[in-house]
């Protein structure tokens, strides 16, 4: 049984610069989530998928993040024109509807330096 | 608006012996759920331990238990015969449990340094 998993693990860009991240949650997870952590912080939520529908964005999530979840299995978070404040690690997590605890497994993360 | 309080940037503790880490929680809402998760430097944030507030009996895992009190809004995480593999960041996080809300709001988190 595969975990979550994340592509790139760490990126640089030059700020201006647009960039992707891919999420694979594990494979019968119906819900889809992305976080934004900042160094000494914890997670912040971005946005939520139940199959490839898009039911919750944060206020976080500017016009400059856009984020898909295509045929409700993987999932993609693009930034548009980053800033340095966009440096942060980018979390994806998964869970299953239904049961009574709904834990989110988490991926490894993708790490942004923008500079 | 839901919020979580870690006061424990860090802590040292000596092998063996048990550790509580602190949390505290602040929401209006009636149904919600408290989870504890380990993050190591790897980044991978690991679920450790979950407490509903209707639950009745603090919650237990392992080595892992969860001192619920709701009078307080205190849900702190002790760890029974620490490790040298506990030694990683600790955050508290919780979910209002109500129609559409899926997200977790997490603490800032507690770094545990377990001392041979």
């Amino acid at each position: 049984d595969t975990g979550v998993s994340q592509n790139p693990r760490h990126k640089i860009t030059k700020r201006g610069q647009n960039v992707t991240f891919r999420c694979d949650p594990i494979s019968e997870h119906n819900r889809l989530y992305w976080y934004r952590q900042t160094l000494g912080q914890g997670p912040e939520f971005l946005t939520y998928f139940q199959n490839e529908a898009q039911l919750e964005k944060s206020r976080l999530l500017s016009d400059r993040f856009s984020a898909e979840r295509p045929k409700g299995s993987f999932s993609t978070l693009e930034i548009q024109r980053t800033e340095q404040g966009d440096s942060a690690m980018y979390l994806c997590a998964s869970s299953l509807r239904g049961g009574r605890v709904n834990e989110q497994f988490f991926g490894p993360g993708t790490r942004l330096t923008v500079l | 608006a839901q919020k979580i309080t870690q006061t424990q940037p860090g802590m040292f503790v000596q092998e063996k012996e048990a550790v509580t880490l602190d949390c505290t929680y602040d929401t209006s809402d009636q149904s919600y759920g408290l989870f504890w998760y380990k993050q190591p430097s790897s980044g991978e944030m690991i679920f450790l331990i979950y407490q509903g507030s209707y639950d009745e009996q603090n919650a237990t895992e392992g080595r892992y238990s969860l001192n619920f009190q709701k009078a307080r809004k205190s849900a702190n995480l002790v760890i029974s015969a620490s490790q040298l593999g506990d030694s990683a960041m600790y955050f508290c996080a919780m979910r209002e449990i109500n129609f559409g809300n899926e997200k977790l709001t997490f603490g800032t988190g507690t770094r545990l340094t377990i001392i041979p």
